[in-house]
């Protein structure tokens, strides 16, 4: 079965602060893919990124970057210089890779409620 | 590219009626679509799998009789909660992808179920 951990519920940061926000996975798969969606108070989700298990580089986007630990089974997501805009809940997810073309259902975490102050 | 909608965004609706909602893809053809359910302050919880011209397939625990999924056309899923009870009031949210081999999925923005 596959699990998502976030721990951290609820995360209070000052604007301009950096924040890092952590997520652990468990699957059985060897191929499966990572996610991290953002859920502003309007309900929709954005998504941010997608991370096949393959692909271990991190990855910068502007004030985003993302830091993928295949060892620690990890898939941590940094916002640098967070802004009050970036108040959110975020969710981890992931999916196992349906080779038959049938799945790809998606396992979220509980999220974490970011809230970034003047 | 990629835009799917619900409708409605918000309903309210009393115990023991039944609410349809819908879910469509705008700009591409969705052969899956999935459909979740969102508790304040919780995750998202998938609820069905549901394939274009087939009968969907639910997560285990989730009624099938009282929540009836439909998808009959590539851009069009439809979800109705029969018998609605105050406790179905949640968030729901459905995703479509665009074929078997396309891993993206695309989310709707939800929508809000008020039972009274």
């Amino acid at each position: 079965a596959q699990k998502v951990t976030q721990a951290q519920t609820e995360i209070s940061v000052v604007e301009k602060e950096d924040v890092t926000l952590d997520c652990v996975y468990e699957t059985r798969d060897t191929t499966y893919y990572l996610f991290w969606y953002k859920q502003p108070p309007s309900g929709e989700l954005v998504f941010l990124i997608r991370r096949n298990s393959f692909d271990e580089q991190n990855e910068i986007s502007g004030r985003y970057s993302w830091n993928f630990q295949k060892s620690t089974s990890s898939f941590n997501f940094t916002i640098t210089a967070s802004q009050v805009v970036d108040s959110a809940v975020y969710f981890c997810a992931l999916s196992e890779v349906e080779l038959t073309g049938g799945g790809n259902k998606l396992t979220f975490g509980t999220g974490t409620q970011l809230k970034v102050e003047l | 590219g990629a835009v799917v909608s619900q409708h409605p965004s918000r309903v309210i609706c009393k115990s023991g009626t039944s609410v349809k909602i819908e879910c469509r893809s705008l700009d591409f053809q969705a052969t899956t679509m999935f459909w979740y359910r969102q508790f304040p302050k919780q995750s998202l919880m998938l609820m069905a799998t549901s394939n274009e011209g087939s009968k969907a397939t639910y997560e285990q625990g989730v009624e099938k009789d009282k929540f009836l999924i439909n998808h009959a056309s590539l851009t069009l899923s439809t979800l109705t909660v029969t018998s609605a009870h105050p406790e179905d009031s949640s968030f729901y949210i459905c995703s479509a992808r665009a074929g078997p081999w396309r891993d993206e999925q695309y989310f709707g923005p939800g929508t809000r179920l008020t039972v009274t």
